[in-house]
This record gives structure tokens, sequence and C-alpha cells, in this order.
């Protein structure tokens, strides 16, 4: 079961918008409606900040928010700011849990 | 406090055995299904395994079945990974996770670093 597919890269200006695509297929995301996102920050561990496609667990800011078409899972996020500079990978189950391979968001 | 605690990680040799173990607190490890995460130097994630409450469900990722196992002792709060016949490409940070319903993993370790080399 190959990864997930997102962009390496992503980035967006100081309070702008950025969105995220997570590309599978028919037999993960395009079947389940339970992908999740995660945000990592360097020598830390993951933080989920998006689960079944479009919820934020407390604590999270509604700047976040998620959705999916079809095969795809995008995670946008809204009014960048510094802190959101991280690595982020989504994840769906499949055959087996499986990731995407993460996207380094460059906050400028 | 809420918490996964790993250990276990070490330096071995190709072909050789490794046991990880993970310690839960804080919260109700028996009603939780948990996961091993891993992560290679400089990669993305990759999940590796996980296990049921009561441990009679598993899955594995294809590239360790039969090489890995996973088994929980629900009156220790604890999961296992155990993994045979390492390989050069299983180095990696192991993470414990908790997930807390529908791959919704809310809950991570630390890690523990697994390093496969001669």
């Amino acid at each position: 079961q190959s990864a997930l597919t997102q962009p390496p890269s992503a980035s967006g200006s100081l309070g702008q918008s950025v969105t995220i695509s997570c590309i599978g297929t028919n037999s993960d995301i395009g079947t389940y409606n339970f992908v999740s996102w995660y945000q990592q920050y360097p020598g830390k561990a993951p933080k989920l900040i998006i689960y079944e496609i479009t919820k934020r667990p407390s604590g999270v800011p509604d700047r976040f928010s998620g959705s999916k078409s079809g095969n795809t899972a995008f995670l946008s996020v809204s009014g960048l700011q510094a802190e959101d500079e991280a690595d982020y990978y989504c994840a769906s189950p499949g055959v087996t849990g499986i990731f995407g391979g993460g996207t380094k968001l460059t906050v400028l | 406090e809420v918490r996964l605690v790993e250990s276990g990680g070490d330096l071995v040799q190709p072909g050789g055995s490794l046991r990880l173990s993970c310690a839960a607190s804080g919260f109700s490890f028996t009603t939780s299904w948990m996961t091993w995460v891993r992560q290679a130097p400089g990669k993305g994630l990759e999940w590796v395994a996980n296990i049921n409450q009561d441990g009679s469900v598993k899955y594995f990722m294809e590239s360790v079945k039969g090489r890995f196992t996973i088994s929980r002792d629900n009156a220790k709060d604890s999961v296992f990974l155990n993994m045979n016949s390492l390989r050069a490409e299983d180095t990696a940070l192991y993470y414990c996770a908790r997930d807390k319903a529908n791959f919704a993993i809310d809950l991570w370790g630390q890690g523990t670093m697994v390093t496969v080399s001669s």
C-alpha cells in the first residue's frame, strides 16, 4: 500500500490562507470518512489537529479545517501565523493504516 | 498525567531482534486501540501496526508482516512490539500512540530509537 500523496512543500504569507492536498485511492480515502491530519514540529511528536475529515480536537484553533472530495482530502489553514510553520501529515485507514509523505509548511 | 512512555530502542545488527515496550498512564488503557508508528531519520511518518482493546485483532504494514508482532498486557497498561529479522530499513524512531477511535491518533509518546546497522 503506497503512501498517500502530499505536496512536499507549501507556503503562505502571514495572515493568508493555504490548502494542502492529500491524494489517496478508492481503497483508503475514497472509502473511509476517517481522514486525520497531524502537525509535527522538528524533534517533537506529531499532534492530532483534524480527525474524521472535519473535526478538531479541543484546543486546536478553528483556523484549521479539513474537507474531502472523492479520493482527496484537504487541510486548510487560514490566517497563517508564524507558529503554523511545521510539517503536516494526512492519514487514513485502508488495507492497513497509511500516512501521507508529509508537507513542510513555510510561513513567509 | 496522560502519557505514553516507550523504551527498548537500541543499536542492533541486521537480522537481530528487539522488543519495544510502551507504558501507558492517566487514561483507560483497556478501552483503547494502540498503535506503533515509526519515522526514519529525516523522513515521514509510517504506520507500523495496531492492536485492539483485548488483543484479539492485530494489523501490520506489509513490510513487517511475519517479522514483527504486537501484544499488550492490560494488567500492566502496556503494549509491546517484538521485532525480528531486523533490516537496515527498519531504522527509525518508533512512536507508541493511542487511537481514540476511527483512526484519530490523539496521544503519542516521545519515541524510542531503533538503529539497525553492523
